[in-house]
């Protein structure tokens, strides 16, 4: 069973330049997660997403950034502009509600912003 | 907010040493889950805990839920070359809609 994929895996752009980013969850989960990690810390959480309802953007910073997940399965997150402290890596993670919330990380989407 | 602390931040051990590492919050969680992440890639899940004193092992690893749900811990015996990397522990509060909060993660070195 394929995990979750994200792309691009690296993204080099420079600062006021706009990027964006592409999940895909594990089939069948219905909960989707992006986190943003900076160097040398734990991830936090930007949005999280139950199906294509976003339940809990209240760390996502809105004059930046956006996301979406219009069926429900795939999402994009995007930046735009980019700024020199968007440099992070972009997690995205899914898991099945009902499974007991074991939630399940991608490779991530490492982004430079120079 | 909640705020996970974990410790030790980094230790750099013999090969065949056992591992011990910690999370405490100043909140209650559901569920504790402990990740490893090497470099260049995402966290991997390791172990989920899903009751308070649950002991769950996976192979050389052990974990377990502490009795007052604020706390969990992590324990690696006979360590290896590859278990290098930074392992994090999660927890998550399903009263906050499923919000899971990370620790800061202890950066475990192994010389052969």
């Amino acid at each position: 069973e394929a995990g979750v994929v994200q792309s691009p895996r690296y993204k080099i752009i420079e600062k006021k330049q706009p990027v964006a980013f592409w999940c895909n969850p594990i089939s069948g989960h219905n909960t989707l997660y992006w986190y943003r990690q900076n160097l040398g810390q734990g991830p936090e959480l930007l949005i999280r997403y139950e199906n294509e309802e976003a339940v809990d953007d209240s760390q996502l910073p809105k004059d930046r950034f956006s996301a979406e997940r219009l069926k429900g399965v795939d999402s994009t997150l995007k930046i735009q502009p980019a700024e020199l402290g968007d440099s992070a890596v972009y997690l995205c993670a899914s898991s099945f509600t009902a499974s007991g919330n074991t939630i399940y990380f991608g490779e991530g989407s490492w982004l430079t912003v120079v | 907010g909640q705020q996970l602390n974990q410790s030790p931040q980094s230790m750099f051990i013999q090969e065949g040493e056992d591992v011990s590492m910690n999370c405490t919050s100043s909140s209650i969680f559901n569920t504790w889950l402990w990740y490893k992440q090497e470099p260049g890639e995402g966290p991997v899940l390791l172990i989920a805990l899903y009751k308070a004193g649950e002991l769950t092992s996976n192979g050389r690893l052990t974990a377990q839920f502490g009795i007052t749900r604020k706390d969990s811990f992590l324990n690696i015996s006979a360590s290896i070359p590859s278990d290098v990397g930074i392992y994090f522990c999660a927890g998550l509060d399903n009263n906050a809609g499923n919000m899971l909060t990370f620790g800061g993660g202890t950066r475990l070195m192994v010389k052969p």
